[in-house]
């Protein structure tokens, strides 16, 4: 069965410490990973997709990498407007729908200032 | 900017009755536009997906008399939850796929359903 699992539920930094999330993944043929942020109330912003092992994309002071078993998200000195739920997704090759996007719980982040 | 709308942001309701929510494509037209829900704590759940002049298809588990969907334009998508009960309040979400140079999927602001 295809699964998604993110870790740790929940996260606590202070401003300007690193740190990274994790996102295992289970699948019997990864047509891609997607990473988003959603903040309280809202839809899920994206952020990243990642295809095949060994990529990595960065946005300000976030990265994304990916191997055959699992993606990290790593933040870099973090502010707290970093503070927000990160969510992972995994598209399976030849399932259904392009939409059929199988989640993770997230991560809540919260950075303190 | 936002690539896709949902009305409205909140709806309180008495049990039994029904409810309609809108998604619409902002910047695009979209043949197919995808159905979430999201109970607190948890996962994103694909409710079903909507298709532009065609039957939605529905995952498994989700009733689709209940959950009645039309996908009249290229630009807008409705879900009505019909005769609707406390335990289906949630947060509902549309979005739609762009695939380009990169696989993108654009979610909506959602929509916070309360049955009383």
């Amino acid at each position: 069965e295809d699964q998604v699992t993110q870790s740790p539920e929940a996260l606590r930094l202070q401003e300007g410490e690193s740190s990274s999330l994790n996102c295992s993944y289970t699948v019997s043929g990864l047509r891609g990973l997607f990473w988003y942020r959603q903040d309280p109330g809202k839809g899920p912003e994206f952020l990243f997709t990642l295809y095949s092992a060994g990529e990595e994309k960065e946005k300000e002071r976030l990265k994304a990498t990916l191997t055959k078993k699992e993606s990290f998200l790593h933040i870099t000195a973090p502010k707290p407007e970093d503070s927000a739920t990160y969510l992972c997704a995994v598209q399976a090759r030849g399932k259904g729908s392009q939409g059929n996007l199988i989640f993770g719980k997230g991560t809540k982040l919260s950075v303190k200032p | 900017g936002a690539v896709v709308s949902q009305h409205p942001s909140r709806v309180i309701c008495k049990s039994g009755t029904s409810v309609k929510i809108e998604c619409r494509s902002l910047d695009f037209q979209a043949t197919t536009m995808f159905w979430y829900r999201q109970f607190p704590k948890q996962s994103l759940m694909l409710m079903a997906t909507s298709n532009e002049g065609s039957k939605a298809t529905y995952e498994q588990g989700v009733e689709k008399d209940k959950f009645l969907i039309n996908h009249a334009s290229l630009t807008l998508s409705t879900l009505t939850v019909t005769s609707a009960h406390p335990e289906d309040s949630s947060f509902y979400i549309c979005s739609l796929f762009s695939s380009g140079n990169t696989d993108t999927q654009y979610f909506g602001p959602g929509t916070r359903l309360t049955v009383l």
